[in-house]
């Protein structure tokens, strides 16, 4: 059974700060693997969507990693700004046509 | 501007009562899901659509249940037989595709049992 987990739970950085949020997954057999944002109270915002047969895949400050052999995705981002406060969650795409996500982290940038 | 509705915002139900949640999408997309989300919990899957008059259960479908008349609107009914239903509620929709079917959401409805 895939399962998806993201450390750490929370994490509180200052302004300006490059910072990396981790994702690892069970099975490596994945047709891809989504970043999304999410504020308090809302739905969530697709970052960055990598496809299985791809390494990385970047948008702006956002980078996003693969490596399905380790069943392991990171989400660096550059020059964090108090913006970027919000839970970011990982997603995988796995057989059946099912999503499972992780938990999240929790992401406090202060000014 | 192309993206996914979802009415209420905010629902309130009283015991025994059945509930639907509205989900509409004007993206084009055959694919359409249901989550429910708990505080500090992943989303996990209730029901999901890949074509009309076409779906399957999730993993938590008990207490629940979807009709897909039409490609654009994919309602939820949360009915009585749901125990524990106070949830924040997200629908979603793709293509179908499983290379590429980046998944968009919608705003959100914010269901409680009073």
């Amino acid at each position: 059974k895939q399962e998806v987990t993201q450390i750490p739970a929370a994490l509180s950085v200052p302004e300006g700060e490059n910072l990396v949020l981790n994702c690892s997954f069970t099975d490596s057999a994945i047709y891809n693997l989504q970043w999304f944002r999410q504020d308090p109270g809302k739905g969530l915002t697709s970052l960055l969507l990598i496809q299985s047969s791809q390494r990385e895949q970047t948008s702006g400050r956002l980078n996003a990693s693969l490596d399905k052999s380790s069943g392991r995705s990171t989400l660096y981002i550059a020059a964090s700004q108090p913006g970027d406060s919000a839970t970011y969650l990982c997603a995988v795409l796995t057989g059946g046509f099912k999503t499972i996500f992780g938990a999240g982290t929790r992401l406090f940038v202060k000014a | 501007d192309g993206g996914i509705t979802q009415s209420p915002k905010y629902l309130f139900r009283k015991e025994g009562q059945n509930v639907t949640l509205s989900c509409e999408q004007n993206l084009n997309h055959d694919a359409m899901y249901w989550y429910r989300q708990d505080p500090g919990q992943g989303l996990r899957l209730i029901y999901y659509s890949q074509i009309v008059n076409d779906f399957q259960k999730g993993d938590i479908a008990e207490g629940y249940s979807v009709s897909r008349e039409k490609k654009e609107s994919f309602p939820l009914t949360v009915t009585s037989a749901q125990k524990n239903p106070t949830a924040f509620y997200l629908c979603a929709s793709s293509r179908r595709d499983r290379v590429d079917n980046e998944q968009f959401f919608g705003p959100g409805t914010r269901l409680t049992v009073l």
